[in-house]
């Protein structure tokens, strides 16, 4: 089993949809918890920290539930300018484990 | 300001080659990492820098030898590759190693010919 599963898509979604990600960790032991950006030949841009208690970036949710190891993230109203590869990422003590990515598509 | 950079951009060399790649932060940060990204694939921890010292070396291949003169330079050196070394070799930092969010620089992508 991975250490960390996302499914990769693609997502293709219309522009104005809200869209969902979904993340599994196998470490109960992991510490802290990110989502990634990654536009194509760039590097991964720190999007949002996940809290246990669920946090909020104007049009993006992320939640995170220990007890099942899930961390989710929710885009609404969704932009040309959101289409890239949403990265979960995991840390445990040195070092950060990252999910194959989501990709997501924003069409007209 | 969250920026890390790197040089060169894009590197290509040949097998016999030895080139360095450089990374820079002036945010303060202690920790520096190197990772490797081959296409469609998730970045892969290559090493750790903690307070100047290597803290982690993932098993990664003595062709790579990574370098950190000072809290604000990272460099990796590269000699006798081989071609499936070629990807992006992205450069992060963060204020302490650990829990601490980490950030990327742009990378240098590699061309091992």
């Amino acid at each position: 089993r991975k250490e960390v599963e996302q499914d990769p898509g693609p997502f293709n979604v219309p522009e104005g949809a809200t869209v969902a990600f979904n993340c599994t960790y196998s470490n109960s032991a992991s510490q802290s918890f990110f989502w990634y950006r990654q536009d194509c030949r760039k590097e991964p841009k720190l999007l949002m920290s996940v809290y246990s208690s669920g946090n909020e970036d104007g049009r993006f949710t992320a939640q995170l539930n220990r007890a099942s190891q899930y961390i989710s993230l929710l885009i609404r109203d969704s932009k040309l300018s959101d289409s890239a590869t949403y990265l979960c990422v995991v840390n445990k003590g040195n070092k950060l484990t990252f999910g194959t990515g989501t990709q997501l598509k924003v069409e007209l | 300001d969250t920026e890390v950079t790197q040089t060169p951009k894009h590197l290509v060399m040949g097998m016999t080659n030895k080139k360095s790649l450089k990374c820079e932060q002036h945010m303060g940060h202690r920790a520096m990492y190197w990772y490797k990204q081959k296409a469609k694939k998730p970045p892969e921890l290559m090493f750790v820098y903690s307070y100047e010292k290597l803290s982690i070396n993932e098993s990664v291949p003595s062709r790579f030898s990574p370098e950190c003169p000072n809290s604000s330079l990272l460099n990796l050196h590269l000699h006798a590759l081989q071609p499936e070394d070629s990807a992006l070799y992205l450069c992060a930092s963060s204020p302490r190693q650990g829990t601490d969010t980490q950030y990327f620089g742009p990378g240098t992508r590699l061309t091992v010919l």
